[in-house]
């Protein structure tokens, strides 16, 4: 089936220090979703990106899907010891009601 | 408040033993799906369903059952547990036709011993 690559796998940082988290695709996505899972607990929906280029902002996180659509990525800036937990990714293509979901990047911050 | 119930959050049974994770959600979804969770493997889909009596084989559906009966529940049988079942298990819904998010239930943490 369809796959999205997500990388890395883990990633500690310092509290302060930016995270970045990628998923990447050899095909075109229909579009990207992005969820946090805290330790612990369940996924989160986050955010959709679905145009080319497309760059959104939350608060410390900013998320961005490719130009050619291939890739997507999600960064936070001046980690927190909140932002502790798995971010995945998902390529959904509605036509076939199918998530695709990335294996997650596990962040943990030290405080 | 919009939400997916899953019950029983932990569970430890018996292999052979059949059981049943239940699934319930307010928000009127059409889509509903069960996924596993283990270390380094990510979410893996077990079954879909996009509708009332409608359903499908996810990814990885081998020993498990499901039905749809009802627009709001969508139930995880395993008919006779096995201790490579052990996992942890979620349940998921969204809008379905073309739009929306998951939704996700708490997690089930199922050990078979």
């Amino acid at each position: 089936g369809q796959q999205v690559m997500q990388i890395p796998q883990y990633q500690h940082v310092q509290e302060g220090e930016d995270f970045t988290t990628y998923c990447n695709s050899s095909t075109t996505l229909s579009n990207i979703q992005w969820y946090k899972q805290r330790p612990g607990g369940h996924p989160v929906f986050l955010i959709q990106l679905v145009k080319s280029g497309e760059v959104k902002k939350q608060k410390r996180l900013t998320f961005q899907f490719g130009e050619a659509k291939k890739n997507s990525s999600l960064h936070i800036t001046a980690t927190q010891t909140t932002d502790v937990g798995t971010y995945f990714c998902a390529e959904v293509r509605y036509n076939f009601n199918k998530f695709y979901f990335g294996s997650g990047t596990k962040l943990n911050v030290k405080p | 408040e919009a939400q997916v119930t899953q019950n029983p959050r932990y569970l430890i049974t018996v292999t052979g033993k059949k059981l049943t994770v239940t699934c319930s959600q307010n928000m009127n979804h059409e889509y509903m799906s069960w996924y596993r969770q283990d270390p380094g493997l990510g979410l893996r889909q077990i079954y879909y369903s996009m509708n009332v009596e409608v359903t499908d084989k996810g990814d990885v559906p081998e020993g498990y059952k499901v039905s749809r009966k009802e627009k709001r529940n969508f139930p995880l049988i395993l008919e006779s547990p096995s201790p490579n079942q052990t996992s942890l298990y979620f349940c998921a819904s969204s809008l379905g036709g073309g739009g929306g998010s998951y939704t996700f239930g708490s997690g089930t943490r199922l050990t078979v011993v």
